[in-house]
């Protein structure tokens, strides 16, 4: 079973606007983390942000927030002031305790639009 | 800044060779990891490794191998590569485990490997 979903294999937002990732994730370990990554056409994969299971707030980082809503097992990325910078591939990912390793949904292409 | 460095960019090999591909960080870090990335598909991981000389199965690693004699080096090994293994395929490294999970992976550049 797929235990992280993208349903959005590619998006666009006009620039200066908000948009919203979506991620839904699958687990039954009570510890977590999600993370989000963001390639560029160049090919390095960018560390964006954080939320662990236990965090009591959503995690932000400058232009980027994480609506985390943790009954519904979703993890949505929102860029906030698109920029045109920002066209890239996203990608939501997860570690659970109990492993090792990052388990990867299959992205959303973001194309900011000026 | 921590570094993850992968020997090529692009790879073009035949049909049955036996190809290396070679992740170098410099962080010192305990854990490495071999993912390819197919469209749709998002990154799939291969191997990894938590220390020199150990590994682990992914979720796909039929077809691959790896090495890992020194910290600072891992190797995934494509026996005999076939068409099907043409994919852009990512390096990673990791620091040590502790009781959070928040630690992040940080990735090499990519190889971008086509078989003929």
């Amino acid at each position: 079973a797929q235990k992280i979903t993208q349903t959005q294999p590619g998006m666009f937002v006009q620039e200066k606007e908000a948009v919203t990732l979506d991620c839904t994730y699958d687990t039954s370990d009570p510890s977590y983390g999600l993370f989000w990554y963001k390639q560029p056409s160049s090919g390095e994969m960018i560390f964006l942000i954080y939320q662990g299971s236990y965090d009591q707030q959503n995690a932000t980082e400058g232009r980027y927030s994480l609506n985390f809503q943790k009954a519904r097992k979703s993890a949505n990325l929102v860029i906030s002031a698109s920029q045109l910078g920002d066209s890239a591939m996203y990608f939501c990912a997860m570690r659970e305790n109990a492993g090792n390793m990052l388990t990867f949904g299959g992205g959303t292409r973001l194309m900011v639009k000026p | 800044d921590v570094k993850v460095t992968q020997s090529s960019r692009y790879l073009v090999k035949r049909t049955g060779e036996k190809v290396f591909l070679e992740c170098v960080q410099d962080m010192d870090h305990e854990n490495m990891f071999w993912y390819r990335q197919d469209p749709g598909l998002g990154l799939r991981l291969i191997y990894f490794s938590y220390d020199v000389k150990m590994k682990e199965k992914g979720d796909i690693p039929e077809g691959y191998s790896v090495s890992r004699e020194k910290k600072e080096r891992f190797s995934l090994i494509l026996e005999s590569a076939s068409t099907n293994q043409t994919s852009m395929y990512l390096c990673a490294s990791r620091g040590p485990e502790g009781r959070l999970v928040n630690t992040e992976a940080f990735f090499g550049q990519g190889t971008r490997l086509t078989v003929v």
